[in-house]
């Protein structure tokens, strides 16, 4: 049984470039949300998707957007990257919305 | 009011002792509580989690104790082992238009010695 998968596992970009990265989600399991961990702090809630719409959003700009497709997987896109993007960027999954949510290793997204 | 404070911030504890960890937390709507233990270059994996309905819940050697009146719950690890050696989170949810987002608290980094 997958468990939540992420790719790339590593990255490295310039300010102002744009990325994008991908989740698929546990087997069984049709929402995901993003999550971004600075290093030393706890996980922030970037949104959640499920249906394929947004269905919250954290407290971020609008340079972070994302999309599910209709197979459950989703991608987080990041515009006009900074050095503060610089993160470990975490998806979730979880069945219709509810809890549990299951961690994958994330993307450690450096920016130079 | 959509904090959750974590305490310590840092615990070393010796092979065999308990480990306590402590979260508080402000918002009375939340209301699921989960524990989440991070190894380096790994995401978050889930422990044990709790509903305020409950003041205990154990699964092995990991108990989560709930004190609703005082808005604070705790994770206990009996008999800690050196491979429990990782960085343990707390989270709090509430349901906003039917989805949940978890709260993280800031996190501890526990230390077990051999």
């Amino acid at each position: 049984d997958a468990g939540v998968t992420q790719s790339p596992t590593h990255l490295i970009k310039t300010r102002g470039q744009q990325v994008t990265l991908r989740c698929s989600p546990k087997s069984g399991h049709d929402t995901v949300s993003w999550y971004q961990q600075a290093l030393g702090q706890g996980p922030q809630f970037i949104f959640q998707y499920y249906e394929e719409e947004e269905r919250q959003r954290g407290n971020f700009p609008d340079r972070f957007s994302g999309h599910q497709f209709p197979n459950y997987s989703s991608e987080l896109n990041v515009n006009a990257l900074l050095l503060g993007d610089s993160a470990l960027y975490l998806c979730a999954s979880s069945r219709q919305l509810a809890e549990p949510q299951h961690f994958g290793d994330g993307t450690r997204l450096s920016i130079l | 009011q959509q904090q959750v404070k974590q305490s310590p911030q840092s615990l070393i504890v010796q092979k065999g002792g308990i480990s306590i960890i402590n979260c508080a937390y402000e918002n009375t709507a939340f209301d699921y509580f989960p524990w989440y233990q991070q190894f380096p270059g790994k995401g978050p994996a889930l422990l044990i989690a709790i509903r305020p309905d409950v003041s205990e819940k154990k699964e092995g050697r990991f108990t989560i104790s709930f004190n609703k009146s005082a808005k604070q719950f705790s994770l206990h690890i009996m008999d800690s082992q050196p491979g429990d050696s990782a960085t343990y989170f707390c989270a709090a949810s509430t349901p906003t238009s039917g989805t949940y987002k978890y709260i993280f608290g800031t996190g501890t980094r526990l230390k077990v010695l051999a």
